[in-house]
């Protein structure tokens, strides 16, 4: 990818069960931001954790970003077939606060009912 | 919430003929927008960035002369591929951005995508 990788490619849970998802980018950064992607469709923002911040909240979304080893993670707490999408993390370049936004490789998360 | 409109939503056309794709930012004035280019289970590729009224700025490896985008208003954002090639079927997404805070607040806001298939 352009900035970073994400694991696990593809994710497969149970309604209910908790979404782990990783990424990790190549530079330093100013944000990370999470998208998700329904199938064929455009790109929706999640969250945006800023660099001097270790955790973010939004629902049942948990964001942790680990500036030391170049990581971040997105907690889906329990979560629903309505979860089913792609999930890419998201950095401007060069740590630039609106610069190009890069993209990691995204993971296909698919939740079963 | 800040909108970007994309049309067409998806086009099939002949090889060796151009197509338009626009992108529209409908409720902020988006300075910046970005053109991307998807395929199936893979990641956005950053393709150009587009300054409204100068020449847009292309990544590594895309090729002007086959896409070429045209910012002439703060609200319009244009990509045609020029003659077409069923290698340029792809899913392409515009993400525009429109002063400090963005358009949404965080500073990017995303077209629908347009899936396009040379046949």
């Amino acid at each position: 990818s352009q900035q970073g990788e994400e694991d696990p490619q593809a994710l497969s849970i149970q309604e209910g069960e908790n979404a782990t998802m990783n990424c990790s980018y190549k530079t330093s950064i100013n944000n990370l931001q999470w998208y998700r992607q329904n199938s064929g469709r455009g790109l929706v923002h999640l969250i945006l954790i800023r660099s001097n911040e270790r955790e973010k909240h939004s629902g049942r979304l948990r964001v942790t970003l680990d500036t030391s080893k170049k990581s971040s993670s997105l907690l889906i707490t329990a979560s629903r077939a309505a979860d089913t999408a792609s999930y890419f993390c998201a950095t401007p370049l060069g740590g630039s606060t609106l610069g190009r936004l890069y993209f990691g490789r995204g993971t296909q998360l698919t939740v079963w009912p | 919430g800040a909108v970007v409109s994309q049309h067409p939503s998806w086009v099939i056309c002949k090889s060796g003929t151009s197509v338009k794709i626009e992108c529209r930012s409908l409720d902020f004035q988006a300075t910046t927008m970005f053109w991307y280019r998807q395929f199936p289970k893979q990641s956005l590729m950053l393709m150009a960035t587009s300054n409204e009224g100068s020449k847009a700025t292309y990544e590594q490896g895309v090729e002007k002369d086959k896409f070429l985008i045209n910012h002439a208003s703060l609200t319009l954002s244009t990509l045609t591929v020029t003659s077409a090639h069923p290698e340029d079927s792809s899913f392409y997404i515009c993400s525009a951005r429109g002063g400090a805070t963005g358009g949404s607040g965080y500073g990017y806001t995303f077209g629908s995508g347009t899936r396009l298939t040379v046949v």
